[in-house]
């Protein structure tokens, strides 16, 4: 069993360069959830995909981000003109479909991908 | 809308001490509760959940919650801490409308002094 996978773990970057961050979650997962999480803050929604559906996104995510879930498998966030108020770490969840008996709706997440914008 | 409120950021207590962790949510329906651990540069792992049943409920790593409904509380407790125990704590509630996402506290640093 293959936990939620992101990459790159690490991403350094200039003010006003490009970023993408790519998700695989759990393969029988038809959910996938993007957090990010800042310095000593607890992680905020940004947005999420049943299966290859973008279903809600958070105001937090600007028009600078976009995410995508082309075949319901792996997601990709990318970020355009990176600003040093994007530095966070962003978190990819997945789980099964909607809250129903037997599944309790807690989520799966990655390792986390670390954004520094310098 | 559910919230969760984290009652210290920063708790220090000393190896083999009463480990306690206050959460308390706000939650217009009977709430599904979550307590997550963050170690450094790592993303969350599930420590233990609150659906419906027991209010006592056990997790892994010696760690238990009572859930409370009169007080709206759902605080993480460990008998004894240990060195290991070092990280950061996150309480959820889960939405259950649209994206049926968790919702986080603002999390809290458990230091253990040797």
């Amino acid at each position: 069993d293959t936990g939620v996978s992101q990459n790159p773990r690490h991403k350094i970057t200039k003010r006003g360069q490009n970023v993408t961050f790519r998700c695989d979650p759990i393969s029988e997962h038809n959910r996938l959830y993007w957090y990010r999480q800042t310095l000593g803050q607890g992680p905020e929604f940004l947005t999420y995909f049943q299966n290859e559906a973008q279903l809600e996104k958070s105001r937090l995510l600007s028009d600078r981000f976009s995410a995508e879930r082309p075949k319901g498998s792996f997601s990709t966030l990318e970020i355009q003109r990176t600003e040093q108020g994007d530095s966070a770490m962003y978190l990819c969840a997945s789980r099964p479909g909607r809250i129903i008996l037997g599944h309790t709706g807690e989520l799966f997440f990655g390792e986390g991908s670390r954004l520094t914008v310098l | 809308a559910q919230s969760v409120t984290q009652l210290g950021s920063h708790v220090s207590v000393s190896e083999g001490a009463l480990v306690l962790l206050r959460c308390n949510y706000s939650s217009s329906v009977p709430p599904y509760l979550f307590w997550y651990v963050q170690y450094p540069n790592q993303g969350l792992q599930l420590l233990l959940k609150y659906t419906t049943g027991a209010t006592l409920v056990k997790g892994i790593n010696g760690f238990e919650a009572e859930f409370k409904k009169s007080e709206t509380s759902f605080h993480l407790t460990k008998p004894s801490a240990h060195m290991s125990d070092a990280a950061e704590y996150f309480c959820a509630v889960s939405d259950f409308q649209g994206a049926q996402k968790l919702v986080f506290g603002q999390g809290t640093r458990l230091t253990i002094n040797p």
